[in-house]
């Protein structure tokens, strides 16, 4: 079955260490999306890309850095710069042309916790 | 400026009674329009959507949705609510002629369905 795949679904950070999220589809979707959820709140984005080696940075970059070397892979990494990153991080794929779903698929999310 | 307005944090609805979740938008052009549904420590899940034809649409777990142009508005609805409906509910927006093909997401509506 096609989907998107995030892992780990728990994650313990450190004071000021790097953590890299991962998010894996296999849908052929052209974008890909990183969002933070804070607790009862809405989804902020972080980082967007519509094309490989291409990105953007979204409403809350600061602390964070992206790769986008595969259509298939979209890794986020949670950098030390990042002061408050305990969130629950979820990441999305769509496609750009074409097809009648004109959504958003989700993975299941990772949960960051600092430690 | 694309943007979605959820104007109800929570609603509160007793079983067998029905629901509505309000939402309302703002596109320059014609919208695209979407539900999603988020139960704890899980993805989004795509619920329904508005891309064109009939105004009334059908999607999963029995909700529909309205969409009124003159009112610029897609409320979710339900006849009969159940408590497994209890769940976080989010609206989002895409204008069609949006290169971007980003879409603009409400800040969610908590729906508490009581016994």
């Amino acid at each position: 079955d096609g989907g998107i795949t995030q892992s780990p679904k728990y994650l313990f950070r450190k004071e000021g260490q790097n953590v890299t999220l991962s998010c894996e589809q296999n849908l052929n979707h052209d974008a890909m999306y990183w969002y933070r959820q804070d607790p009862g709140q809405g989804l902020r984005l972080i980082y967007y890309s519509q094309i490989v080696n291409d990105f953007q940075k979204g409403d809350i970059a600061e602390g964070y850095s992206v790769s986008r070397e595969k259509k298939e892979s979209f890794p986020l990494t949670v950098t030390s710069a990042q002061k408050n990153p305990t969130a629950f991080y979820l990441c999305a794929s769509s496609a750009r042309t074409g097809g009648t779903n004109y959504g958003y698929t989700f993975g299941s999310g990772t949960r960051l916790t600092v430690v | 400026a694309q943007s979605v307005a959820q104007p109800e944090d929570q609603v509160n609805v007793a079983e067998g009674n029905p629901l509505t979740v309000k939402c309302t938008y703002s596109v320059s052009g014609n919208p695209y329009l979407f539900w999603y549904v988020q139960y704890p420590n899980r993805g989004l899940q795509f619920l329904l959507k508005y891309i064109t034809g009939d105004n009334l649409v059908k999607g999963s777990y029995g909700f529909e949705a309205e969409f009124n142009k003159s009112q610029t508005s897609f409320h979710l609805k339900k006849p009969s609510a159940l408590v497994s409906d209890s769940a976080l509910y989010f609206c989002a927006v895409r204008d069609i002629g949006d290169s971007n093909y980003q879409l603009i997401w409400g800040a969610g509506t908590k729906l508490i369905i009581k016994p």
